[in-house]
């Protein structure tokens, strides 16, 4: 079964730093990755689909890159807006879409 | 523009059953697949089915025979039957359009707000 392990669980930043975040994948199923950003109380939103595509009105302080296991989203300067919790996800052959487990994105 | 919005949810005892509804707006559900995803209190997301534009159909594994996607094109709504609910089925319940490509590429482009499902006696 693929696991996501998404790394740290919690990054404690100020607004203007970068953040970089990891998904880590159990074996190297696909170059093709999703990241998505949860606001509480709200419903995931899409940030980045195919590793390094930004969603439809997505800012480009967001971006992403990775191959194989190993994939990172940069917030290359963080806004208020931006501290929320962030996951992973990849197409597999079985579960089909599985999630990394968050990270949060905190002041 | 793109609108999910579940419907459904509420207290149910364990044993019991729900029907959640997912009205879309702005596409057809019938042109593409349609997912749930759910999401128990704060915890991350787990992927419960599927419904895909050939009308095959998946479950997570710890849900098969319990739960029935489905949808309806005259109403333009994606469903989930769920039956013998458990506390664990404690979430919110989110519906998503998922751009699948050949099986290799997939991704959520839409979420409903969800709608919370509480099991509990």
């Amino acid at each position: 079964e693929l696991v996501l392990t998404q790394s740290p669980a919690t990054l404690s930043l100020s607004p203007g730093e970068r953040a970089t975040l990891s998904c880590r994948a159990s074996q190297s199923v696909s170059n093709y990755l999703a990241w998505y950003q949860q606001k509480p109380g709200q419903a995931p939103r899409l940030l980045i689909y195919d590793v390094s595509n930004r969603a439809t009105g997505i800012p480009a302080r967001f971006s992403g890159s990775g191959s194989g296991t190993d994939f990172t989203l940069t917030i290359s300067s963080l806004e208020p807006e931006d501290f929320a919790v962030y996951y992973c996800q990849q197409r597999n052959s079985w579960p089909p879409y599985p999630f990394g487990q968050g990270t949060k994105v905190e002041i | 523009e793109v609108q999910l919005v579940e419907s459904g949810g509420g207290l149910i005892q364990p044993g019991g059953s729900l029907r959640l509804s997912c009205a879309a707006s702005g596409f057809i559900v019938n042109s593409i697949s349609m997912s749930w995803v759910r999401q128990a209190p704060g915890k991350g997301l787990e992927w419960v089915s599927v419904i895909h534009i050939d009308d095959t159909i998946f479950y997570a594994d710890s849900l098969r025979g319990r739960f029935t996607i489905s949808r309806d094109s005259s109403k333009n709504t994606l469903y989930l039957q769920m039956n013998n609910l458990k506390v664990d089925d404690t979430a919110v319940y989110f519906c998503a359009r998922l751009q699948d490509y050949s099986g290799v590429r997939a991704w959520f482009d839409s979420w409903g707000q969800g709608t919370l499902v509480t099991v509990s006696s």
